[in-house]
């Protein structure tokens, strides 16, 4: 079937605009993470969501960081203000149940460059 | 917060030898470790994990061990193939917890033929 599926691959903007970046999960898929990766570095958590909900959202950076999944399914992770050091591969996950070993199912990330 | 120590960040083998890349971990809450194998431009797979309840699991050629007590542990590749080259991470979470994953920083495996 399908995997977890993340639009648009690549986006780059200008210092201080908007972005959004979406991820479908896998269907049937309770759990959804985003993370984010930058050059050389291991996938850094950002936020993660039960249902509609986040259960966690202790990893982003700060408040220009955003993120909502309103139906339960799709989720959409929200930008202001982008910085330069924003730039990094935002990648989305899903998991069966959001229990820490039920494994993740990566999509194939957004490439985000802020100019 | 957990923190991931992971090492080499790089490893250079000969086709046929093995490699091994190890992990510690901070949190002794921590009971589930999976590996995951990324190739250049791709998303990450996972190809073994371990729970606390055990000491070793082994896939074909691949094999994690773990060490609660010291809390580290390892991934061992035997006989590496050159399709092996990718980038590694290991990964350490609370397993019947509802929570995130924390991750290493990688290690870059290089097969020579």
């Amino acid at each position: 079937g399908a995997g977890v599926s993340q639009t648009p691959s690549n986006k780059v903007t200008e210092k201080g605009k908007y972005v959004e970046l979406r991820c479908d999960p896998i269907s049937g898929h309770t759990a959804l993470y985003w993370y984010r990766q930058s050059l050389g570095q291991g996938p850094e958590f950002l936020i993660y969501f039960q249902g509609t909900g986040a259960a966690d959202d202790s990893g982003l950076p700060n408040d220009r960081f955003f993120a909502v999944r309103p139906e339960g399914s799709v989720s959409t992770l929200k930008i202001q203000r982008t910085e330069r050091g924003d730039s990094a591969v935002y990648l989305c996950a899903s998991s069966p149940t959001g229990a820490a070993n039920s494994p993740l199912h990566f999509g194939n990330g957004t490439r985000l460059t802020v100019t | 917060g957990e923190n991931v120590e992971q090492h080499p960040s790089t490893l250079s083998v000969q086709e046929g030898d093995s490699a091994v890349i190890k992990c510690t971990y901070s949190d002794s809450a921590s009971n589930y470790f999976p590996w995951y194998k990324q190739e250049l431009g791709k998303r990450p797979q996972l190809i073994i994990d371990i729970r606390s309840n055990v000491g070793e699991k082994k896939d074909q050629r691949i094999a994690v061990t773990l060490n609660k007590t010291a809390k580290h542990f390892s991934l061992h590749i035997t006989e590496t193939q050159p399709e092996d080259s990718a980038v590694y991470f290991c990964a350490a979470g609370r397993f019947g917890s509802q929570g995130n994953l924390i991750f290493g920083k990688g290690t870059k495996l290089s097969v020579k033929p």
